[in-house]
């Protein structure tokens, strides 16, 4: 059974803290990972999309980066504004045409000034 | 933004009543997704649409039904509401992989 699970629940940081959320998955064959960030009572926000093992993306203060059994999203000297929830899902390579993705819980991230 | 509008965003209805939510997008992105958002369970796919008239079934569709008559509105709709619906929904959009979200309809069935 393919399975997402994102590590820890819940972060709580410093203003300029620099952390690592991490995305472990369990499928059957990778399409591809996402990641999107999602503030209290908004649709999530996509941020990146990582392929293959050793991709790497960056975006202001965040980068994702993927191994063939996780993903890790490292925040560098993060900001309040850098408060959210992570997600991440992964799309999984089916005989279909199309892979439907399988999201993980999420972090909720605090950083605190 | 990538212009996506639910409606309506927040709902209180009765066990047993049909409601319906409407997605619309100003994009002309050619598929569209319906989620459904629960603590603890992250997003579940319920339906979603690859065109016009051309929907299929996600991990969680029972007691579900879409309909896409037109490329920018996307309509859910609860046959039977129960209380086990109750939950925030979201609608995306994308190419082949939902990357703009609405900003959801909280529904609570009582």
């Amino acid at each position: 059974e393919d399975q997402v699970t994102q590590s820890p629940e819940a972060l709580r940081l410093q203003e300029g803290e620099s952390s690592s959320l991490n995305c472990s998955y369990t499928v059957s064959g990778l399409r591809g990972l996402f990641w999107y960030r999602q503030d209290p009572g908004k649709g999530p926000e996509f941020l990146f999309t990582l392929y293959s093992a050793g991709e790497e993306k960056e975006k202001e203060r965040l980068k994702a980066t993927l191994t063939k059994k996780e993903s890790f999203l490292h925040i560098t000297a993060p900001k309040p504004e850098d408060s959210a929830t992570y997600l991440c899902a992964v799309q999984v390579l089916t005989t279909d045409s199309w892979g439907k993705l399988q999201f993980g819980a999420g972090t909720q991230v605090v950083v605190t000034p | 933004d990538a212009g996506i509008t639910q409606s309506p965003r927040h709902k209180v209805t009765e066990t047993g009543t049909p409601v319906t939510l409407r997605c619309h997008q100003t994009e002309n992105h050619r598929y569209m997704y319906w989620y459904r958002q629960d603590p603890g369970h992250g997003l579940r796919l319920i339906h979603y649409s690859y065109g016009v008239k051309d929907t299929d079934k996600g991990e969680v569709s029972d007691g579900y039904s879409v309909s896409r008559s037109k490329t920018e509105d996307f309509l859910l709709t609860l046959e039977s509401a129960t209380s086990s619906q109750t939950s925030v929904y979201f609608c995306a959009t994308g190419q082949h992989q939902p990357q703009h979200f609405g900003d959801g309809t909280r529904l609570s069935i009582l």
